[in-house]
């Protein structure tokens, strides 16, 4: 099994700070998947990165593939209280469609 | 809203217990997954099933076991139930798509689990 190990497990930032949450392995992985999760709900996708290299914005969230395949980045720019949530990273393994997730970062970003 | 639905959206039951967690898929999905959420474990992979067969399969304990009917919904079935089987169930459906690097999964929103 493939392991993603994500960091910081925990940040807590003032509005209109930046912030970048990290996701990394040893593995590379087919695509890598960002997910945004509130309490009592399940994970929603906000992007998937396919390609090395690859960098995709969504308004304030950029997010980053790394050239090997085996990390990935989402730095959120100007954050704001609507942006407090569980980040949880995903990779597609390249053997098959089953998803590793990292252990989540707890993102608090007080007014 | 995904498209997903679980139920029943909290169940508390006994040591030793068998329940059962419904999913039913997005319409025209094929792939159905589904995940346990604890707190000291964050999401894993329990098992994926594909137009009624299974296709994958993660940590998922021998007590456990999970079917897609054909109608595609699927159920999980939790017996001889722990303490620490307490946690979130998370199903997700994808199309199936033959690419699986962009075959999204959708989440339903959970089945609480407390054994007490």
């Amino acid at each position: 099994t493939q392991l993603l190990e994500q960091s910081p497990q925990f940040l807590s930032i003032q509005e209109g700070e930046n912030l970048t949450v990290y996701c990394n392995s040893s593995s590379v992985f087919s695509s890598l998947q960002w997910y945004r999760q509130e309490p009592g709900e399940g994970p929603v996708l906000l992007v998937t990165v396919v390609t090395g290299g690859e960098v995709k914005k969504l308004k304030r969230l950029t997010f980053q593939f790394g050239d090997a395949r085996k990390d990935s980045s989402l730095h959120i720019t100007a954050a704001q209280p609507g942006d407090t949530g569980l980040y949880l990273c995903a990779g597609v393994e390249t053997s098959g469609s089953r998803l590793t997730f990292g252990e989540g970062t707890q993102l608090t970003v007080n007014p | 809203d995904s498209g997903v639905t679980q139920t029943p959206k909290h169940l508390i039951t006994a040591t030793g217990q068998r329940v059962t967690l419904r999913c039913s898929p997005r319409s025209g999905d094929l792939s159905v997954y589904w995940y346990q959420q604890s707190l000291d474990q964050g999401l894993q992979f329990l098992i994926q099933y594909y137009n009624g067969e299974e296709r994958a399969k993660g940590n998922i304990l021998e007590r456990f076991s999970a079917q897609q009917f054909p109608d595609l919904h699927s159920e999980l079935n939790l017996s001889s139930l722990e303490l620490g089987d307490s946690a979130l169930y998370f199903c997700a459906s994808s199309s199936g798509l033959a690419d699986t690097s962009t075959d999204t999964q959708y989440f339903g929103p959970g089945t609480r689990l407390t054994v007490l």
